[in-house]
């Protein structure tokens, strides 16, 4: 196991619902990263936190936004759900934002939007 | 055009076969380059990282063209638990070195 754990593991909301989704990175890691993954697809970076600060963005639009706690944990949240945010969300945690750092993946959150 | 590009499979080999796995990149600037395996409903593992001068982990060889842009992933003597999507993964270059870019990911299937 990679020390990362996401919750809820599975989730269904309705089409306008807001959603918070949760990370704990692994020990020691400052930095947390969040994809979407939809079916058949590779996962797209929605965006970054490192030390409590957005670090970088996806294409996604702003109802998509995120925080970063001084435990280094995170959170992602989404506003105004639509069909299209079903997916497979995962957060990742690295010890740096640093192109070569491994990052360790979650299991991910799956999310239905009804 | 996608940033990353990959066969997507499935590749249907017998037990021992000798599997291939190709990849493009869009971005000149990309500075690490890896290859993760997703097993069905689970998240991404790293598998290897790749080096220009190519490196090997066991059974899997990795290669990298920077001039082409191309990556590459060898498995030799396939193995039933080799069954999984690979997903090829550059950095975002230089503006955007912190974000993970993925291919849609080839899935292989290996039979008894």
């Amino acid at each position: 196991e990679t020390g990362v754990t996401q919750s809820p593991t599975h989730l269904i909301k309705t089409r306008g619902q807001q959603v918070t989704l949760r990370c704990s990175s692994q020990s020691g890691h400052n930095t947390v990263s969040w994809y979407q993954q939809a079916l058949g697809q590779g996962p797209q970076f929605i965006f970054q936190y490192y030390r409590e600060e957005e670090n970088g963005r996806g294409n996604f639009p702003p109802r998509f936004s995120g925080l970063q706690f001084p435990n280094y944990s995170s959170e992602l949240n989404v506003n105004a759900l639509e069909l299209d945010d079903s997916a497979l969300y995962l957060c990742a945690s690295s010890l740096a934002s640093h192109p070569n750092t491994e990052a360790f993946f979650g299991q991910g959150t799956r999310l239905t939007v009804v | 055009r996608k940033e990353v590009e990959q066969d997507p499979g499935p590749f249907n080999v017998p037990e021992g076969a000798t599997v291939a796995f190709n990849c493009t990149y869009s971005n000149s600037a990309s500075q690490s380059f890896f290859w993760y395996r997703q097993d069905c409903r689970k998240e991404p593992k790293l598998l290897m990282s790749v080096y220009s001068s190519g490196n090997e982990d066991g059974r899997f060889t990795a290669q990298l063209n920077r001039a082409s842009q191309y990556i590459s992933l060898l498995i030799r003597d396939s193995k039933l638990s080799d069954s999984a999507t690979y997903l090829c993964v550059v950095n975002g270059g230089r503006d955007s070195s912190y974000k993970l870019i993925f291919g849609s990911g080839t899935r292989l299937l290996v039979r008894p």
